[in-house]
């Protein structure tokens, strides 16, 4: 089936560091995703992104928080200056068009911040 | 607020023994849910199982079901006869149809045993 590419799998960085993660969607699909999870927790949700803007935000999504697609590249999850409490398991996910549609997820990237 | 609550894991069986995985929900923002089972198999990223957008209806996919009821807001997943390869994490999430955000439960690992 479709699938969804994420880049690292996982990474270790010092608190205050920049990270970027990737995420390489389906390709006809329009619509993408950002979701979080903390160890032992459930998957939240972090952003929705669309025609190159954000459409809807948690309160997760902090202010070192950004998501960007430039053209025919990764969909990616900045968090710059990354805290402590950052470290998760980040799931990129898309989907055809929105509401209610199927969402393709990728395996997840690890981040561990030190 | 809208959550999902899903049986705690593990779960083991018996492989050709019937398993159900209850799922109920709370959809407070959300008129008209859509609930979904995904699956996480080892090593692999998450995929949907199964969806129902309508109220009564039933899903079903690989032998597993799920009937939505709205009277006991609960989406249980069953199958008569499990396999060793169903082993995997097993998700209940809703999603509205205006929007793009899906709310899962912890997940529930289930352990097919030969």
């Amino acid at each position: 089936g479709p699938k969804v590419l994420q880049i690292p799998s996982h990474q270790i960085i010092d608190m205050g560091q920049m990270v970027t993660l990737n995420c390489d969607p389906v390709s006809n699909h329009l619509y993408f995703y950002w979701y979080k999870q903390i160890l032992g927790q459930q998957m939240e949700f972090l952003v929705n992104f669309y025609n190159g803007k954000v459409m809807e935000k948690s309160k997760l999504f902090k202010d070192q928080f950004s998501v960007e697609r430039p053209d025919g590249s990764y969909f990616t999850l900045k968090i710059q200056p990354t805290a402590l409490e950052d470290s998760a398991v980040y799931f990129c996910a898309s989907s055809t068009t929105g509401a209610g549609n199927t969402l393709y997820f990728g395996e997840g990237s690890r981040l561990i911040v030190v | 607020g809208d959550s999902v609550t899903q049986t705690e894991g593990p779960v083991t069986v018996s492989e050709s023994e019937s398993l159900i995985i209850n799922c109920t929900y709370s959809a407070t923002s959300i008129a008209y849910p859509n609930l979904f089972w995904y699956v996480r198999y080892p090593g692999e990223g998450l995929q949907l199982l199964l969806k129902v957008i309508t109220a009564g209806q039933k899903g079903s996919s690989r032998g597993f079901e799920a009937t939505y009821n709205k009277e006991t807001t609960s989406f249980h997943l069953q199958k008569a006869s499990v396999q060793e390869s169903d082993s995997a994490v097993y998700y209940c999430a809703l999603g509205g149809h205006s929007n793009n955000r899906i709310f899962f439960g912890d997940g529930t690992q289930l352990v097919v045993k030969p």
